[in-house]
C-alpha cells in the first residue's frame, strides 16, 4: 500500500466552482500534513500546511480527519489560475516527506 | 532573494555514463533534500542532508546512486552507469531549519535527465 494517496483525476471544473480533493495516508503516527502545488513542469510550492483543526487561507480550506487517515483541500470560486497539480504531502515523522501522486485541476473558462 | 538553483536545467546521457547533477541550496538553509519525479510518480525521496550529521541515505535506489554536500551547502548527485529507468526530473529542495519536514521545503526547478 502507498503511504499517500490521491485521486489523480483530472478534474474539469468551471469557473467558480467549488472543488474538494481527498487523500489518505497508511501511517498513523504520522505527523503533519500539507498541500504543495506543482504547475506543469514547474517545482512543487507549499500551499498550506494542514493543522488539527483545520485551517483557511482566503479561497483555500484544508482539513485533516486523524481517525480516518485522510487530508482534504477545498477549493471555492475556481479561478483559472488555480489550473495545477495539487500534491498531498505527508512527514510520517522521519526526515523525509511522502507525497501523493497528485490530483490534477483544469478550471475551465 | 536567490532560490534554490540547479544545474543542468536538462541532461541527455547514454545508458552506462556516469552523470553529476549540482544543487546550490538557499543560503543558511541547513536541511537539504534530493528527490526525483518520473512520469506519471509522484516524489521519490532519495537522500537528506542535515549540517554536519550523517545523511539519510535511505531512499536512494541503488548503489549506482551516491550524493555528497560540501561544507553545508552545494550539493551533488551522482548517478553511475545510468539505465533507462534512471530518466527522470530531479529535484533538489532546501529547508531553514531541521524539521523532520515539519518546516516547508523550497525546490529548485530541477534537473531532467534523459538516459537513451
Amino acid at each position: 500500500r502507498k503511504e499517500v494517496e490521491q485521486d489523480p483525476g483530472p478534474f474539469n471544473v468551471p469557473e467558480g466552482a467549488t472543488v474538494a480533493f481527498n487523500c489518505t495516508y497508511s501511517n498513523s503516527a504520522s505527523q503533519s500534513f500539507f498541500w504543495y502545488r506543482q504547475d506543469c513542469r514547474k517545482e512543487p510550492k507549499l500551499l498550506m500546511s494542514v493543522y488539527s483543526s483545520g485551517n483557511e487561507d482566503g479561497r483555500f480550506t484544508a482539513q485533516l480527519n486523524r481517525a480516518s487517515q485522510y487530508i482534504s483541500l477545498l477549493i471555492r470560486d475556481s479561478k483559472l489560475s488555480d489550473s495545477a497539480t495539487y500534491l498531498c504531502v505527508v512527514n510520517p515523522g522521519a526526515n523525509n516527506l511522502f507525497f501523493g501522486t497528485g490530483t490534477r485541476l483544469t478550471v475551465i473558462p | 532573494g536567490a532560490g534554490v538553483s540547479q544545474s543542468p536545467s536538462n541532461k541527455v546521457t547514454e545508458k552506462g555514463k556516469d552523470v553529476e547533477l549540482r544543487c546550490d541550496p538557499i543560503s543558511g538553509h541547513t536541511a537539504l533534500y534530493w528527490y526525483r519525479q518520473s512520469l506519471g510518480q509522484g516524489l521519490e525521496f532519495l537522500i537528506y542532508f542535515q549540517g554536519n550529521s550523517a545523511p539519510d541515505k535511505s531512499g536512494l535506489p541503488s548503489d549506482r546512486f551516491s550524493a555528497e554536500r560540501t561544507g553545508g551547502s552545494v550539493s551533488t548527485l551522482t548517478i553511475q552507469r545510468t539505465q533507462q529507468e534512471d530518466s527522470a526530473v530531479y529535484l533538489c529542495a532546501s529547508s531553514p531549519l531541521w524539521s523532520g519536514g515539519n518546516n516547508e521545503q523550497f525546490f529548485g526547478p530541477g534537473t531532467r535527465l534523459t538516459v537513451l
